[in-house]
């Protein structure tokens, strides 16, 4: 499977604290993606980071790509309440015309 | 704008039973895609359609047939249902695969049962 692979499953803090997910990809990528998906609905993009890019920043949310360790982790500061849902990392392998989604990190902001 | 319609919302089936679950979006996207999602499993690729009149097996393609009927709508067919498909399936599109920086739009969902 070329399926991602990220960590933690499950993410549980109290808000205003940070949140880090981590995720990792088995082979070259053109670029990777987050998304954000609540309970009950539909996966909404997040930021994409390119394979030749290594931080990204967007509002509350930063990005890392490390393509030697194929790695990438998401970090949302200053959490919310509102930040409670699972997020997916997803990987456009080179040559291939599609998304691979992760299994997800459920993560859940304590108020 | 609606962006990615999806239908049925909600479906129960019994084994054996076929059915049709249909999208269609409204950004003009070439590239159309299936995604089943089980508990614990992310998502998993089903078929997908890098443009119009062409359709590829994704990841998990059996027991599926899909219909790239336009440039609009890609339908999702399970002609015997098995408990095996109970899962809740998204319909999602893109402007074109493979392009870098090319993000995906998804659906709400459509959450079948099969029993």
């Amino acid at each position: 499977s070329q399926q991602g692979e990220e960590d933690p499953q499950a993410l549980s803090i109290q808000e205003g604290e940070n949140a880090t997910m981590n995720c990792s990809y088995k082979t070259s990528i053109n670029n990777l993606q987050w998304y954000r998906q609540n309970s009950g609905r539909g996966l909404v993009h997040l930021i994409l980071i390119r394979s030749n890019e290594r931080e990204k920043h967007s509002g509350r949310l930063r990005v890392t790509l490390d393509t030697s360790k194929k790695s990438s982790s998401l970090l949302i500061t200053a959490s919310r309440a509102a930040d409670t849902a699972s997020y997916f990392c997803a990987t456009a392998y080179q040559g291939a015309q599609k998304l691979v989604f992760g299994q997800g990190t459920r993560l859940t902001i304590n108020p | 704008n609606a962006g990615v319609t999806q239908t049925p919302k909600f479906q129960v089936l019994k084994t054996g039973q076929s059915m049709t679950l249909q999208c269609a979006q409204d950004m003009n996207h070439n590239s159309m895609y299936w995604y089943r999602q089980d508990p614990g499993m992310g998502l998993r690729l089903i078929y997908y359609s890098a443009s119009e009149g062409t359709t590829d097996k994704g990841e998990v393609p059996n027991g599926y047939n899909v219909s790239r009927l336009n440039k609009r709508e890609f339908s999702l067919r399970l002609e015997s249902a098995a408990p095996s498909q109970t899962s809740v399936y998204f319909c999602a599109s893109t402007s074109q695969a493979g392009r870098s920086g090319n993000t995906i739009y998804f659906g709400e969902g459509s959450w079948l049962t099969v029993v």
